[in-house]
């Protein structure tokens, strides 16, 4: 398996403009999970699905983020519109969501934002 | 969920013992203990969880402490690969009912 694939790698953008970060989860993984990572706050879960469906959204920064999973095995995180502030690095993980207690997450290689 | 708190920092010699230390003393009886690591620009990698007993793989040991309020995690012969950030979770998840908090982990020095 090719693990957990996020694209893009990198992205530079100017403050005001829609952001789209996305996200394959290895096959067969029922729960999907998105991060972003900061020098200053570490790593921060945002969001996580189960199934497709989103679970808990409560480590949204704010309404300008919306992630969705419409199927098993794609999903987005799109900033619109960007600031500065989000600049970070975002990972995705995924993991099989479905063996009780615990789970080992997978994680891509990140996305690095950089907004100016 | 339990919170868990590492140091900040840790140097080791190459070729000896990297004991990371890490407490959470709020842990509940179903959440496991996990770590990850994290080396420079790459996505966190698991390395070991464990409940109750002591846990062996071809990475590192993880040694739980009776009470569960703390655990060490054991790099029996650190490599200069094994320079990275180390993080300790609490995970008590299962599908629904999931809450992750990630501290800033250890940042864990091998040096030649």
């Amino acid at each position: 398996d090719a693990g957990v694939i996020q694209s893009p790698r990198h992205e530079v953008t100017e403050m005001g403009q829609e952001v789209t970060l996305r996200c394959k989860p290895i096959s067969g993984h029922n729960s999907l999970f998105w991060y972003r990572q900061t020098m200053m706050r570490g790593l921060e879960l945002l969001i996580y699905f189960n199934n497709n469906v989103p679970i808990d959204d409560s480590g949204m920064p704010e309404d300008r983020f919306s992630a969705k999973m419409p199927n098993a095995s794609f999903s987005t995180l799109k900033i619109q519109p960007s600031e500065p502030r989000d600049s970070a690095v975002y990972f995705c993980a995924s993991s099989l969501g479905d063996r009780g207690q615990g789970e080992t997450q997978y994680f891509g290689p990140g996305t690095r934002l950089l907004v100016l | 969920d339990a919170k868990t708190t590492q140091p900040p920092s840790m140097d080791c010699a190459e070729g000896r013992a990297a004991n990371l230390p890490c407490n959470h003393s709020t842990i509940s009886g179903n959440e496991y203990v996990y770590w990850y690591r994290q080396i420079h620009s790459q996505g966190p990698q698991y390395i070991i969880h464990g409940l109750k007993n002591n846990e062996t793989n071809e990475m590192a040991s993880l040694i739980i402490t009776e009470d569960r309020k703390s655990s060490t995690l054991i790099l029996p012969h650190a490599t200069l690969r094994d320079t990275a950030v180390y993080y300790c979770i609490a995970d008590a998840s299962a599908g629904n009912n999931r809450k992750l908090i990630w501290g800033l982990g250890t940042s864990l020095a091998v040096n030649p």
